[in-house]
């Protein structure tokens, strides 16, 4: 989803439930892509990351999916638990070895 | 220890005042970035040190801003003649510098300009 200022848009989960957080990347030839998961006072913590060779790449209970054809990125995360409540972002770069191009971020609240 | 380390964590300064911001990265990463982020934005990127090469520094904002990466680790970014909209978290990033190899970054410094 798109954003503005503080207004990220908000995904809230049930703990235990599987959580969906979605990205649309920019740039078509972009060829690497990164999930970040950023808590208050903290920086970016990576998550998960995939190469535009590949269209799903699982984690331990994370699995990010690629849809080349829309520019679609996401992030699925399994038995969503209070602990991975925090401001996801997806990133985009080329080659791996340039400058990151971030999105807007979607903040994830887990209900206990 | 082992992650990217950023000082000082939190700096708040006078308009007008020229900052340094120090990032040490991660030993053996070749690459470093620096950051912005402002109040509930995503990251805006400033500039990219990779080796002996010369620093791409297509996101610097104005020419108060300025970097330098010594001996390929520890950095500095400085901001002269701060203004009020300088107010941020400067994040810090390194990596291996090879392809399809993440960023890592520092917990950043949050500067608040008064």
């Amino acid at each position: 989803g798109e954003s503005v200022g503080l207004h990220l848009p908000t995904l809230s989960v049930q703990e235990g439930d599987n959580s969906i957080i979605n990205c649309a990347y920019s740039n078509s030839a972009s060829d690497y892509f990164i999930w970040y998961k950023q808590e208050s006072g903290k920086g970016p913590q990576f998550i998960i990351d995939i190469r535009s060779n590949m269209d799903k790449r699982q984690g331990q209970r994370v699995t990010v999916l690629l849809n080349k054809t829309v520019k679609h990125l996401s992030l699925q995360i399994a038995a969503t638990q209070p602990g991975d409540s925090a401001v996801y972002f997806c990133a985009e770069n080329y080659s791996g070895n340039t400058p990151l191009v971030f999105g807007k971020g979607t903040r994830l609240s887990v209900i206990a | 220890g082992a992650g990217v380390s950023q000082s000082p964590s939190n700096k708040v300064t006078e308009k007008g005042k020229d900052v340094e911001l120090r990032c040490d990265p991660i030993s053996g990463h070749t690459a470093l970035y620096w950051y912005r982020q402002s109040l509930g934005q995503g990251l805006e990127f400033l500039i990219y040190f990779q080796g002996n090469s010369a620093p791409d520094k297509s996101g610097l904002p104005s020419d108060r801003f300025s970097a330098e990466r010594t001996g390929g680790s520890v950095s500095t970014l400085t901001i002269q003649r701060t203004q009020q909209e300088d107010s941020a978290v400067y994040l810090c990033a390194s990596s291996l510098g090879r392809n399809n190899q993440p960023q890592h970054f520092g917990d950043g410094t949050r500067l608040s300009i008064l």
